[in-house]
């Protein structure tokens, strides 16, 4: 089982600043690796496919990046309803697993 | 545009068997090269892939649950299906049904999720 390691665990910012949120994978997932953000009561939402695809929808603000073991995901410039809960979840093997999550608190 | 939403039984009793179903509304579970899956997330804790289905009909499971788990689909309702056996106490979570494989190679497609406890 692939083991993915999120960092930070929490991420205390303010609107407008720029985020970024690391993914680190126990062995190379190639480029098969995925965000989503999740809100309170809600379903995950994906965000990126693939290290670097925005899903259908997604501001441009989000971005992705990296490739074998270590990825990260930045938003530019923070929006009031991007403060939330981020996974990264790969798809190199069975079984899928997600990240412990990186939660983007306001400061 | 397609929907997906679980039902089934909010609380199950320890050692019982927990059932849910995901309705596919909007389009056909047969239509496109797609896996259907099931999450779940322990009330404050992270997300934990179970099993998914394959529109082929193949399944894939967790280890952590293997021995327990069978996910089935049943194509005339255009539903898909999760029973986890021997549910413990360490069940209880929010289940999502998703969807992935597409062209977005993600779980590009969520249910709304339903709460199951278990408690006697």
């Amino acid at each position: 089982e692939i083991v993915l390691t999120q960092s930070p665990a929490t991420l205390s910012l303010s609107p407008g600043e720029r985020a970024t949120l690391s993914c680190r994978a126990s062995q190379s997932v190639s480029n098969y690796l995925a965000w989503y953000q999740q809100k309170a009561g809600q379903a995950p939402r994906l965000l990126i496919y693939d290290t670097s695809n925005r899903a259908t929808g997604i501001p441009a603000r989000f971005s992705g990046s990296g490739s074998g073991t270590d990825f990260s995901l930045t938003i530019s410039s923070l929006e009031p309803e991007d403060f939330a809960v981020y996974y990264c979840q790969h798809r190199s093997n069975w079984p899928l697993t997600f990240g412990g999550g990186t939660k983007v608190e306001i400061k | 545009q397609l929907q997906l939403q679980e039902s089934g039984p909010g609380l199950v009793k320890p050692s019982e068997t927990l059932s849910l179903t995901c309705s596919v509304s909007g389009g056909s579970i047969s239509g496109g090269i797609y896996y259907w899956g099931w999450i779940r997330q322990p009330p404050g804790e992270g997300l934990e892939w179970i099993g998914s289905l394959y529109y082929s009909g193949g399944t894939y499971y967790n280890p952590s649950v293997r021995s327990r788990v069978t996910i089935s689909v049943d194509r005339p309702k255009n539903q898909f299906s999760l029973k986890l056996t021997s549910v413990t106490a360490a069940d209880t979570a929010v289940y999502f049904c998703a969807r992935h494989g597409g062209d977005a190679a993600g779980l590009d497609l969520w249910g709304q999720g339903t709460l199951v406890t278990v408690s006697s």
